[in-house]
């Protein structure tokens, strides 16, 4: 299995709070990524990360902020946390055309 | 814009039958990769097959096989001897490069739910 780790596996917090989830890989792969999981919806990409300080935005980035310091680690920011961002967040990687790999994701409720 | 579809929300299947999951996607990209990922009750994300477009061969993996149709953008899953084990999710992914950063852009279908019956 690929090397990816995310925490928390679980949070439940309160609206307005900020929250950060972390990626951490093993891989050293160039490219990373966040997702959220929602019944009826698939996967849907928030952030991705090409490199170090290297991040773009994907379909549904509002109300979501990302670093990458260093190639293993990918934080995920909710700077105020609203109730529509409950979800399942993946993190994925991948290197090059591979497939991505994935982590086990984090179930964030916000209530 | 390039999109996902997998037609069937839900779908059964007796053991050891072979079932069939649909996926149909839309691009004018000639160069992309597909793949087909299984999300078990324990919420994994697994890669079950990868089929590349310029490919004609199909892709196979053991119980697993697609039936990739380019022209009709059409990219099925073919489980034979269906197994308990094999009840899970199953997403339909496209990706292709981005030229410009480098990367490369993931699009999922909304996903099958496929239950396997004793």
């Amino acid at each position: 299995d690929a090397g990816i780790t995310q925490s928390p596996r679980h949070k439940v917090t309160e609206t307005g709070t900020p929250v950060t989830l972390r990626c951490h890989q093993t891989e050293n792969h160039r490219y990373m990524y966040w997702y959220r999981q929602d019944p009826g919806h698939g996967l849907r990409l928030i952030h991705y990360s090409y490199g170090v300080k290297d991040t773009d935005k994907g379909e549904v980035s509002d109300g979501y902020s990302v670093s990458r310091s260093k190639t293993e680690d990918f934080l995920l920011t909710l700077e105020s946390a609203t109730s529509s961002q409950t979800s399942v967040y993946f993190c994925a990687i991948s290197h090059s055309n591979q497939p991505q790999h994935f982590g086990d994701g984090t179930r964030l409720s916000i209530l | 814009a390039q999109t996902v579809t997998q037609s069937q929300p839900e779908m059964s299947v007796q053991e050891a039958e072979t079932v069939t999951l649909s996926c149909t996607y839309d691009t004018s990209e000639n160069n992309y990769y597909l793949f087909w990922y299984k999300q078990p009750p324990s919420r994994q994300m697994i890669l079950v097959i990868r089929q590349e477009a310029y490919k004609q061969q199909n892709a196979t993996e053991n119980r697993f096989s697609v039936n990739f149709q380019k022209a009709a953008k059409s990219f099925s899953l073919k489980i034979s001897d269906s197994q308990l084990g094999d009840t899970a999710m199953y997403f339909c992914a496209f990706m292709k490069p981005l030229r410009l950063s480098g990367t490369y852009k993931y699009i999922f279908g909304t996903g099958t739910r496929l239950k396997v019956l004793a």
